[in-house]
């Protein structure tokens, strides 16, 4: 079945570095997905890309789909410590199911 | 914002016994969808439901499983006997289109099996 890996596992940064996580599909995608976990939370959704080759920026979050439509990127510019939990992508498996990725967890220090 | 609301928070359960773990999905939203995320990893696919039935379910969405949107605004999760395994958190979500759009997630039910 399809599956979707992310790199890294865990990172850890200083308040103010960057950071980016890789995410690669089995499969080719129709979209892709971004969600954030806070410790102890919840997924939210960030974002939805469509289009091969697609960027799109949410303040300091830029967001990029990949041209084959296999792979994805979010990367954290000047990270804070409100960024703080666990990114995963996600792709539709079939019309009736999200595939999650294996996420990235990221913690900051200051 | 409009939420999705689980409960309980957290529930307590012996082997064995059957637990229901309850959702009101978004009022307008169409399609639900149960996940459960075993603690520090990935979260996992369990059943999807629209228009009163199941559209798709995994490997791990046994027998033991079942879901019902009983009155129209609730959408439960039974696990008929549950198993030390079934421990993690199970998190609704639902979404007002098929497949291509987000999904908005409850805070979910931590099942513990003892």
């Amino acid at each position: 079945g399809q599956q979707v890996m992310q790199i890294p596992q865990y990172q850890h940064v200083q308040e103010g570095e960057d950071f980016t996580t890789y995410c690669n599909s089995s499969t080719t995608l129709s979209n892709i997905q971004w969600y954030k976990q806070r410790p102890g939370g919840h997924p939210v959704f960030l974002i939805q890309l469509v289009k091969s080759g697609e960027v799109k920026k949410q303040k300091r979050l830029t967001f990029q789909f990949g041209e084959a439509k296999k792979n994805s990127s979010l990367h954290i510019t000047a990270t804070q410590t409100t960024d703080v939990g666990t990114y995963f992508c996600a792709g539709p498996g079939t019309a009736s199911k999200l595939t999650f990725g294996t996420g990235t967890r990221l913690q900051v220090t200051l | 914002e409009p939420e999705v609301t689980q409960t309980p928070s957290h529930q307590v359960t012996q082997m064995g016994q059957e637990v229901i773990l309850r959702c009101v999905p978004i009022s307008n939203h169409l399609y639900f969808y149960w996940y459960r995320q075993i603690l520090g990893q990935k979260v996992e696919f369990l059943v999807s439901f629209y228009n009163n039935e199941i559209s798709e379910k995994s490997e791990i969405f046994d027998d033991q499983f079942s879901v019902e949107r009983p009155d129209g605004s609730n959408f439960t999760l039974k696990i008929r006997s549950t198993k030390l395994e079934d421990s993690a958190m199970y998190f609704c979500a639902s979404s007002p289109y098929r497949g291509n759009y987000g999904y908005t997630f409850g805070s979910g039910t931590r099942l513990t099996v003892v």
